[in-house]
């Protein structure tokens, strides 16, 4: 299987700590992505990297890609109460558009 | 805002009964794409379609058809349910790599399906 995986399988921290979260692959990527899941809904993009890119940030979302290890990581910095989800990371491959996810993240952050 | 809905959001079927699982997506997406989630394995894709009236098969195809007749509607089909069918089933859309919008899949809510 080419799925990545996850690590940890479930984080608990408090209110204004940081988290991270970590990804696993396989196969030489395009890109990689994270992605959001709150209990019992779809999933939701938080953030895209490139092949050719070593970290990226968005408001408190930081995410770095060594594609020599095949890892990335999610770090949410001063977590709040209402980023509690699961987060699961997908990559792309050079060919094809297949999508395959990590088997996910559960995050709980503690008020 | 890019929307995608799934017909039902709760689903008890019984076991040999053919389910239909509709998603429609209103941004004009090539793709579609199906997939179940189970915990500890995560999302595996089921089917995806690039165009109308294509479809390729995912790693899980077993038990399971496709129909894409409009492109922004990608319907599951399980042809008899089984009781190991039961799961969430989520729906997402996407743009082609080529168009340079990237690769970001936009999901529906999802559909749990219990099979009794």
């Amino acid at each position: 299987s080419q799925q990545g995986e996850e690590d940890p399988q479930a984080l608990s921290i408090q209110e204004g700590e940081n988290a991270t979260m970590n990804c696993s692959y396989k196969t030489s990527i395009n890109n990689l992505q994270w992605y959001r899941q709150n209990s019992g809904r779809g999933l939701v993009h938080l953030i895209l990297i490139r092949s050719n890119e070593r970290e990226k940030h968005s408001g408190r979302l930081r995410v770095t890609l060594d594609t020599s290890k095949k890892s990335s990581s999610l770090l949410i910095t001063a977590s709040r109460a209402a980023d509690t989800a699961s987060y699961f990371c997908a990559t792309t491959s050079n060919t094809g558009n297949q999508f395959y996810f990590g088997t996910g993240t559960s995050l709980t952050v503690i008020p | 805002d890019v929307k995608v809905t799934q017909s039902s959001r709760y689903l008890v079927k019984r076991t040999g009964e053919k389910v239909f699982l509709e998603c429609v997506q209103d941004m004009d997406h090539e793709n579609m794409f199906w997939y179940r989630q189970d915990p500890g394995l995560g999302l595996r894709l089921i089917y995806f379609s690039y165009d109308v009236k294509m479809k390729e098969k995912g790693d899980i195809p077993e038990g399971y058809s496709v129909s894409r007749e409009k492109k922004e509607r990608f319907s599951l089909i399980l042809e008899s349910a089984s009781t190991n069918q039961t799961s969430m089933y989520l729906c997402a859309s996407s743009f082609p790599r080529t168009s340079g919008s990237g690769d970001t899949q936009y999901f529906g809510p999802g559909t749990r399906l219990t099979v009794l």
